[in-house]
């Protein structure tokens, strides 16, 4: 079956670095597209950054451009979100996400989600 | 950037009545609009896609509605686990990808 698992997450102060990891498996990694989706603690879902399944495309979210890095290694059929700079606002668990088609990327929902890890910034 | 608005915040519904979740976005999305169950603690989980496709293995109480602009989802008959956080999100125009706030239903 087709599992996504996140870890990585921590406590951090601001400024520093961090490198989430999402484990994937049950599903041919390198035909599927993949996103990092947050939620800051009570809040609503905020999507961070894509990787197309060929790894030609990124995207980033404003709030994220130039600290956050999206990649992928299908070796390890694994996708990893580095973050640097990192600030109180990115406070939240942290979501992988498989878009529900194969080798595309855009126009699909998202169909299966890690159950996050969560990266707290605090002095 | 397409914004995405839902209503209510929160919807209170006796178990076995309907429940009525609305999402509105600011621009056409046609029908790339999906629906998200979120429960305490869990991970989001595709409910509909297409706006109105149900994902693998969800119950036939949810359907989904709409395209444009006006999207609905219907829980016909409300079970006491679908108490969770409901988002849309819409994948028509990106980047970003964007959700709705979240509609959290109750049980009465």
């Amino acid at each position: 079956q087709v599992q996504l698992v996140e870890s990585g997450g921590g406590i951090v102060q601001p400024g520093t670095s961090l490198t989430l990891s999402c484990a994937t498996s049950g599903f041919t990694f390198s035909s599927y597209t993949l996103h990092w989706v947050r939620q800051a603690p009570g809040k609503g879902l905020e999507w961070v950054a894509i990787i197309s399944f060929d790894a030609s495309n990124k995207y980033y979210a404003d709030s994220v451009k130039g600290r956050f890095t999206i990649s992928r290694d299908s070796s390890k059929s694994t996708l990893y979100l580095q973050l640097n700079s990192l600030r109180a606002d990115d406070t939240a668990v942290y979501f992988c996400a498989r878009e529900g088609s194969q080798n595309t990327y855009g126009y699909k929902a998202f169909d299966y989600w890690g159950q996050g890890t969560l990266v707290t910034v605090s002095p | 950037e397409i914004a995405m608005t839902q209503s209510p915040a929160t919807l209170s519904v006796s178990p076995g009545e309907r429940a009525t979740l609305s999402c509105r976005a600011n621009q056409s999305v046609d029908t790339y609009l999906a629906w998200y169950q979120q429960k305490p603690g869990q991970a989001p989980r595709l409910l509909i896609y297409g706006a109105s496709t149900r994902a693998t293995g969800v119950p036939a109480r949810f359907s989904g509605s709409g395209s444009g602009t006006d999207f609905t989802l219907t829980i016909s008959s409300l079970q006491s686990e679908d108490l969770a956080v409901y988002y849309c999100q819409q994948y028509d125009n990106w980047p970003p990808w964007t959700f709705g706030q979240g509609t959290k239903v109750e049980i009465k």
